[in-house]
């Protein structure tokens, strides 16, 4: 069955290091999400892509970056983590020719940052 | 203003109990409308799209008011396993999903 997944599941970092949270889809999805989810704010779209060489800003994107090399992955880096960085983040995708909100979602990376 | 607003609940409710889940929108030009399903720690999963005449699928119909600018969730005969946050989502644009607005959810809890 395809499927979306995410890796680490958990982890714990320090102010200022760098961290990868990688994402992969076996549905062969163009469109594929970042996002991140924190109590009282719903979730939130830090970036996304619609295919290779492709990325794009969302409203979250301030120190978050994503590179897209192939069409099965979209790995989120924070070059430098921040405490505020303290999240759950959902990876996802969907297909190109889809004009509907299904979003398919990914078990989610929650990160610590101390 | 919020874009998408939710009451968080918990609405705690008996098995077999019908509840209604409204939310707000404040964008009068926004396109598509959802709700999506998450359970405790788990991914958002698509429960059903909202369209204009409204539509059911079993026990769970959903509703759109354009003219006050809502949409709402009805789930009858309630199920333990129906104990989940449901996601207000709006699609404001035409466009793939990067134009999704979530809500904050609702969180439901059906008890015994």
């Amino acid at each position: 069955d395809a499927e979306i997944t995410q890796s680490p599941r958990h982890k714990i970092t320090e102010t200022g290091r760098q961290v990868t949270l990688a994402c992969h889809q076996t549905w062969n999805h163009n469109n594929m999400f970042w996002y991140r989810q924190d109590l009282g704010h719903g979730l939130r779209l830090i970036h996304y892509s619609y295919g290779v060489h492709d990325t794009n800003k969302g409203e979250v994107s301030d120190g978050y970056s994503v590179s897209r090399s192939n069409t099965e992955d979209l790995p989120l880096t924070l070059e430098s983590a921040a405490s505020s960085q303290t999240s759950v983040y959902f990876c996802a995708s969907s297909d190109l020719r889809d004009n509907t909100g299904e979003l398919f979602f990914g078990e989610g990376s929650r990160l610590t940052v101390l | 203003r919020k874009e998408v607003e939710q009451d968080p609940g918990p609405f705690n409710v008996p098995e077999g109990a019908t509840v209604a889940f409204n939310c707000t929108y404040s964008n009068s030009a926004s396109q598509s409308f959802f709700w999506y399903r998450q359970d405790c720690r788990k991914e958002p999963k698509l429960l059903m799209s909202v369209y204009s005449s409204g539509n059911e699928d079993g026990r769970f119909t959903a509703q759109l008011n354009r003219a006050s600018q809502y949409i709402s969730l009805l789930i009858r005969d309630s199920k333990l396993s129906d104990s989940a946050t449901y996601l207000c989502v709006v699609k404001n644009r035409p466009g793939t999903a990067s134009k999704l607005t979530f809500g904050t959810g609702t969180r439901l809890q059906v008890t015994l």
